[in-house]
């Protein structure tokens, strides 16, 4: 089955402590993203990735860190997490820009 | 400067239509996407318009007009399924091509 997988799908943490969000896709597609969604604002771009090797800041970066290693996989990097960072984030993937893009289930962070 | 307008929330009862609208003011406009998102799940993609006119796919139709800055969703026959939000998204050149979302309609459907 076609599908984006994220893990973990819940957290709660505590500020500072280093944590790692995965991102896997079992589509070949080249394009992948990272979103965080809060209430009464749009999904908000994070960093995203054309390719292995290659990625680039979003609207959002800040805190985050993120690398691009093998095709399938993105993962999200909080170095030191602070409560601001408390979200659902979500990873996307897709053949190409102008193609739809696949949503992974979403990760609920909590930062306290 | 980038800014996409969908109404807030919306109502509507089963077996009618409605018709959600997103406007929007960008850089470089390359195209339009909606995606369907019910409550506590993944955006899942409904239509992509890069051209003016509509795009009707079921019950689901998006139409587009560039050079008004205006795109809407149309629902028919709608069901108690289709309460969702309903995300807007635009595609520009001057964002690296990267999409840029409106906060969604949360629309409701009532029997």
């Amino acid at each position: 089955e076609a599908q984006v997988t994220q893990n973990p799908r819940y957290l709660i943490t505590v500020t500072g402590k280093k944590l790692t969000v995965t991102c896997s896709q079992n589509m070949n597609h080249e394009y992948m993203s990272w979103y965080r969604q809060d209430p009464g604002l749009g999904l908000r771009q994070i960093y995203y990735s054309m390719n292995v090797e290659v990625t680039d800041k979003g609207d959002v970066p800040e805190g985050y860190k993120v690398s691009r290693k093998e095709k399938r996989n993105f993962p999200l990097i909080l170095e030191s997490p602070s409560p601001n960072q408390t979200s659902l984030y979500f990873c996307a993937s897709s053949r190409g820009l102008a193609n739809e893009q696949y949503f992974g289930p979403g990760t609920r962070l909590t930062v306290t | 400067g980038q800014n996409i307008d969908q109404p807030t929330e919306m109502t509507a009862t089963e077996g009618a239509i409605v018709q959600i609208n997103c406007t929007y003011q960008t850089s470089g406009f390359n195209g339009l996407f909606w995606y369907q998102q019910h409550a506590g799940e993944a955006p899942t993609f409904l239509s992509y318009n890069v051209l003016d006119g509509l795009e009707e796919k079921g019950r689901f139709s998006s139409f587009l007009s560039r050079s008004k800055g205006y795109s809407y969703l149309l629902l028919k026959e709608l069901q108690m399924k289709d309460s969702a939000s309903y995300l807007c998204a635009v595609r520009e050149r001057s964002s690296n091509y990267q999409l840029i979302w409106g906060a969604g309609t949360k629309l409701i459907i009532k029997p």
